[in-house]
């Protein structure tokens, strides 16, 4: 069954430092999302992709995220200058379709510490 | 914007038993998912509904759009049920996929 990837399962990072996560989507899928859960607390949406283009995106999405799909399987979110309050799990999802009648497919996510 | 809550956030239960989860919303929407999370964190999709029931063998899933309220049951509840199940809504504002989460009820099935 196809499936939803993410790299690497754990990044541990130095306060201020660059990190990219990396998540291959479902290969016929064209709509991409990025989630993230603080350790203890709800999921949060942080952005929506299609077409090259970001969607939608939440407060949290600030300056210091971009998203990119740079070849035709990868979908990386960059965190330019990582704080401590960045120390999360983050999760990324894929569905064939964008609308909200549609069930999307989340990967095993990566698990993000900023030391 | 809308507030996704759900009830009990914390449930322990008898092998066999029948188990309910309650999930509100605060706003109109499209589409109610029910989601599994597992003790390592992976997230699977459950049901995804936007009226009446769905069943995927021992689950059910109701939603209510009048009263804005769902239910996620388990029948003839086993250990391995053992999880973290959280609801989300979609639509509503936003006309993208966007997921609103709820906190997640946090289920232990004992032997």
């Amino acid at each position: 069954e196809p499936e939803v990837t993410q790299t690497p399962s754990h990044q541990v990072t130095q306060m201020g430092q660059e990190v990219i996560l990396r998540c291959v989507p479902i290969s016929n899928h064209l709509y991409f999302y990025w989630y993230r859960q603080i350790l203890g607390q709800k999921v949060e949406f942080l952005v929506s992709f299609y077409n090259n283009e970001i969607s939608e995106k939440s407060e949290i999405f600030d300056d210091q995220f971009s998203v990119e799909r740079p070849d035709g399987s990868n979908f990386t979110l960059k965190i330019r200058s990582t704080k401590l309050e960045d120390s999360a799990m983050y999760f990324c999802a894929s569905s064939d379709q964008g609308h909200h009648l549609v069930e999307q497919y989340f990967g095993p996510g990566t698990r993000l510490t900023v030391t | 914007k809308n507030e996704v809550e759900q009830s009990p956030q914390n449930l322990t239960a008898q092998e066999g038993e029948f188990i309910t989860i309650n999930c509100s919303y605060s706003v109109g929407i499209s589409a109610l998912h029910w989601l599994q999370q597992h003790p390592g964190g992976g997230i699977v999709s459950l049901f995804m509904l936007s009226s009446g029931k769905k069943k995927h063998g021992r689950l059910i899933a109701t939603i209510n759009i009048q009263e804005k309220h769902s239910s996620l049951h388990i029948t003839a509840s086993h250990p391995r049920d053992s999880a973290v199940y959280i609801c989300a809504s979609s639509g509503g504002s936003s006309n993208t996929g966007k997921l609103i989460f709820g906190q997640g009820t946090t289920l232990q099935v004992k032997p």
